[in-house]
């Protein structure tokens, strides 16, 4: 069966210092790969997205990035973070296989003091 | 281009009365639409989906949805609302085929009154 997982859960971290996120995908090939962010009262908003491995889209100019070292792997991060980027990140796959639907992990919430 | 657009940020119903959670979407292609929910500090889950088959979509936990072309609405019902209802819920859009950029709503929280 397909799983997803994200980690860590629970980030709190000072303005100015590193961020990484670590996402995996298990029971599928070659996933369509997604990350979001949500803010209180404002939706999902679309960061990245990668079709394969090293295929990186941004889709909102920021201080993160996001990487693709493997055929699983997601990875999310910042050299400095911001007070803005506090918020609740959601690692998300897609498969060819089905209908469009996303699959989410559990998500991580970032307290950036 | 597409977008999502869900009316009312919160809605509250009484326990065992029903439930309608608005959607209306634009697309220019044949969309594929979904309804999603999201309990706290949890991640997303798929309620149910359109993908141009029936136009009544029946989901898990009793929802329901109708694809309404002509009103480019995809409303979210489920006859008698229940206390563990309570959650977010959001709609999203995607176009058919091929790889497509899913689009979400704003979400609505949905309040249940025992």
């Amino acid at each position: 069966s397909q799983t997803i997982h994200q980690w860590p859960a629970t980030l709190v971290q000072p303005v100015g210092s590193p961020l990484s996120l670590e996402c995996t995908v298990e029971g599928t090939s070659n996933p369509n790969l997604y990350w979001y962010r949500q803010a209180a009262g404002r939706g999902l908003q679309l960061l990245f997205y990668s079709v394969g491995i090293g295929q990186i889209s941004s889709e909102v100019p920021q201080n993160l990035s996001a990487s693709r070292p493997q055929d699983r792997q997601f990875i999310l991060s910042s050299k400095k973070l911001l007070l803005s980027d506090s918020g609740f990140y959601l690692c998300a796959y897609r498969t060819s296989a089905n209908t469009g639907e996303l699959f989410f992990g559990e998500g991580s919430r970032l307290t950036v003091l | 281009a597409q977008s999502v657009t869900q009316l009312g940020s919160h809605v509250s119903v009484s326990e065992g009365a029903l439930v309608l959670l608005r959607c209306n979407y634009s697309s220019s292609v044949p969309p594929y639409l979904f309804w999603y929910v999201q309990y706290p500090n949890q991640g997303l889950q798929l309620l149910l989906k359109y993908t141009s088959a029936a136009t009544l979509v029946k989901g898990i936990n009793g929802f329901e949805a109708e694809f309404k072309k002509s009103e480019t609405s995809f409303h979210l019902t489920k006859p008698s609302a229940h206390m563990s209802d309570a959650a977010e819920y959001f709609c999203a859009v995607s176009g058919s085929g091929g790889y497509q950029k899913v689009t979400f709503g704003t979400g609505t929280k949905l309040q249940v009154i025992p």
